[in-house]
């Protein structure tokens, strides 16, 4: 069975620094798809950002940034001058076709003023 | 851009009690639907996915089903609830290969 890990339950970090939040996963797949969700306390899951696994460039989006480490199964989330809004749940997640996602328990980060 | 319509936002029914939980899709057509489950804290459990009209394939034995009588229509259903069937209910839309999610059903069974 497919398995994404997140190993981090909870993080907290001050306003403007820098967190990394960890994930790895399973396959046997070439061609798959990670995501990052975020589900603020309203509950709302959000796309922060997607990589395809074909694609050697970490994608990026304004503060978020992924280290994609396919060798090692490896998709780590980097928020960067974190924010108080950033305050949520996040998720990892990996699409390995079956028409289905599979994803991790989360973490949950913590941005103090 | 895709929208996914997700009704009621809060539930509270009785032990024994029906269930009917609705997520229409707009903004696209022919889309993969998914029901996902979280309970309080938790990560997402999948329940039910639907690649087309009368097409679904369940992922857990459950008290729960589904239904895709239209396109864009996606139903959770249960004819008589359990305690255990309390959680967050979230349907989610893929049309290539991007989760869209709606706003949730928290439902409560007493």
């Amino acid at each position: 069975a497919q398995t994404v890990t997140q190993s981090q339950p909870e993080m907290s970090v001050q306003e403007a620094e820098t967190v990394t939040l960890s994930c790895t996963y399973d396959t046997s797949e070439n061609n798959y798809y990670l995501f990052w969700y975020k589900q603020p306390p309203s509950r709302q899951m959000i796309l922060v950002i997607r990589q395809e696994a074909y694609k050697q460039q970490n994608a990026t989006e304004n503060r978020f940034s992924v280290n994609f480490q396919k060798a090692a199964k490896s998709f780590s989330l980097k928020i960067s001058d974190s924010q108080l809004g950033d305050t949520a749940m996040y998720f990892c997640a990996s699409y390995q076709g079956a028409q289905k996602l599979v994803f991790g328990q989360g973490t949950r980060l913590t941005i103090n003023p | 851009s895709q929208t996914i319509h997700q009704w009621p936002a809060t539930l509270v029914q009785p032990v024994g009690s029906p269930l009917s939980l609705e997520c229409t899709v707009e903004g696209t057509s022919n889309p993969n639907l998914y029901w996902y489950r979280q309970a309080a804290g938790r990560g997402l459990q999948l329940l039910f996915y639907s690649v087309g009209i009368g097409q679904i394939s369940s992922e857990v034995p459950q008290n729960l089903s589904a239904s895709r009588p239209q396109d864009r229509q996606f139903i959770l259903s249960s004819k008589k609830l359990l305690l255990s069937d309390s959680g967050f209910y979230l349907c989610a839309s893929d049309p290539n290969y991007g989760y869209t999610f709606g706003s949730g059903t928290r439902l409560t069974v007493v």
